[in-house]
């Protein structure tokens, strides 16, 4: 398996354009969790589906954040406006709902001038 | 509401001697514990766990890992560090409840060994 894959791997953005981040999950597992990083703030939970549904979206920032899952095999991590403070590298990570053992991709630093 | 510390923002140590990273949550319940290194440029990557049973948990690159419920700590561990090992490293908790539940990360800790 190729594992968790993330495009693009690196993002560079001026102030107000849209983000759009991707992810492509591990075949087979069911759980899937978008993440930022950031020096500030280290490793913060944005939001996790389960079965492509949303499950809790109670990390997203705010409302110019949203998240899609329309198959087993994508999601989307969308930032429109960006700003500046959204300048941080995102993670998205799958795992399998029998197992605790979360399985990261490599990350998109997204950069917003 | 579950939790995770990790008191040392750096562990630095010598090519050869042992390594501790240390680690204290706090859970309500059974707690399941969780270890993940981070090398530059890459994504988070398992090394072990701690679900149940032996208090001393055996991982991925020589690291183990040891559970002690009344120090509700979990200090990750390494006989002869390497300098390969130098990395960022997370510890991550979530309650012991029957189906799923989020994982907590700790704010993580830079090992740097010196050759």
């Amino acid at each position: 398996d190729a594992g968790v894959i993330q495009s693009p791997r690196h993002e560079v953005t001026e102030m107000g354009q849209e983000v759009t981040l991707r992810c492509k999950p591990i075949s087979g597992h069911d759980y899937l969790f978008w993440y930022r990083q950031t020096m500030m703030r280290g490793l913060e939970l944005l939001i996790y589906f389960n079965n492509n549904v949303p499950i809790d979206d109670s990390g997203m920032p705010e409302d110019r954040f949203s998240a899609k899952m329309p198959n087993a095999s994508f999601s989307t991590l969308k930032i429109q406006p960006s700003e500046p403070r959204d300048s941080a590298v995102y993670f998205c990570a799958s795992t399998a709902g029998t197992t605790d053992t979360q399985y990261f991709g490599p990350g998109t630093r997204l950069t917003v001038l | 509401a579950q939790s995770v510390a990790q008191p040392e923002d750096q562990v630095n140590v010598a090519e050869g001697n042992p390594l501790t990273v240390k680690c204290t949550y706090s859970v309500s319940g059974n707690p399941y514990l969780f270890w993940y290194v981070q090398y530059p440029n890459r994504g988070l990557q398992f090394l072990l766990k701690y679900i149940t049973g032996d208090n001393l948990v055996k991982g991925s690159y020589g690291f183990e890992a040891e559970f002690n419920k009344s120090q509700t700590s979990f200090h990750l561990k390494k006989p002869s560090a390497l300098v390969s090992d130098s990395a960022l490293y997370f510890c991550a908790v979530r309650e012991g409840k029957t189906g799923f539940q989020k994982l907590v990360f700790g704010t993580g800790t830079r090992l740097l060994v010196s050759p």
